[in-house]
């Protein structure tokens, strides 16, 4: 079964850029929507994103003007960036198959933003 | 603010039934989606298109779904229901943008 993991930088200073990857195993990132979602310590669910494996994507309207997700198919991965960063931005950050239904996720990988 | 609305929190006593409603305007028109998540691990899907159960979830776990409103119950709750859990669907713009809920913490007393 396809299983997705993160990785990247747990810490990023402000104003910098937040650089995330999810490398999917167990099945290809062919012919499927994946996305990226973040929850803040303490708080709910917020969707940021999603790419298509042709690499068509769509945003949240909210981080839209900070947000790019790729894809890189050679490698089974998708990645996510976030530009100009601030203490908001700390969250626990998730990949996850879809959207429309989110499944699987991958374990969520904590980003703290702070010099 | 987010489109979607929960309750908090909720309390159901073991071996009971429980209710959980998400409200917004979206949903007459797209399908709902419902997560568990405990604490510190990833969210889970427990329901999707409004009603269909992901193979491995128990039956006890059931959605439906009546005007702008979408329910996710637990009809016989044990102790590792307790959870939060968040609704998501479709916002109203539009356009291919997903929104999840508020989120409710049930907790089995």
């Amino acid at each position: 079964q396809v299983q997705l993991q993160e990785s990247g930088p747990g810490l990023v200073k402000p104003s910098e850029t937040l650089s995330l990857t999810c490398t999917v195993s167990g099945g290809s990132i062919g012919y499927d929507f994946w996305s990226w979602i973040r929850q803040p310590p303490g708080k709910g669910l917020e969707w940021i994103g999603y790419i298509y494996y042709s690499g068509s994507s769509n945003y949240n309207p909210s981080l839209k003007s900070r947000v790019t997700i790729s894809v890189d198919t050679s490698k089974n991965q998708f990645s996510l960036r976030l530009s100009s960063v601030t203490a908001a931005d700390t969250a626990v950050y998730y990949c996850a198959k879809g959207p429309a239904m989110f499944d699987p996720w991958g374990q969520g990988t904590l980003v703290t933003v702070s010099s | 603010s987010s489109e979607l609305t929960q309750d908090p929190a909720v309390s159901v006593a073991l071996g009971q039934t429980v209710r959980i409603t998400c409200q917004g305007d979206s949903l007459r028109s797209y399908y709902a989606s419902w997560y568990q998540q405990k604490p510190g691990q990833a969210p889970l899907l427990v329901i999707y298109d409004n009603e269909i159960r992901p193979s491995g979830i128990p039956d006890r776990f059931s959605g439906s779904t009546s005007g702008n409103t979408a329910s996710l119950t637990i009809t016989g709750a044990q102790a590792e229901d307790e959870a939060d859990y968040y609704c998501n669907s479709r916002d109203n713009s539009g356009f291919p943008n997903y929104v999840f809920g508020t989120g409710t913490k049930v907790t089995v007393l």
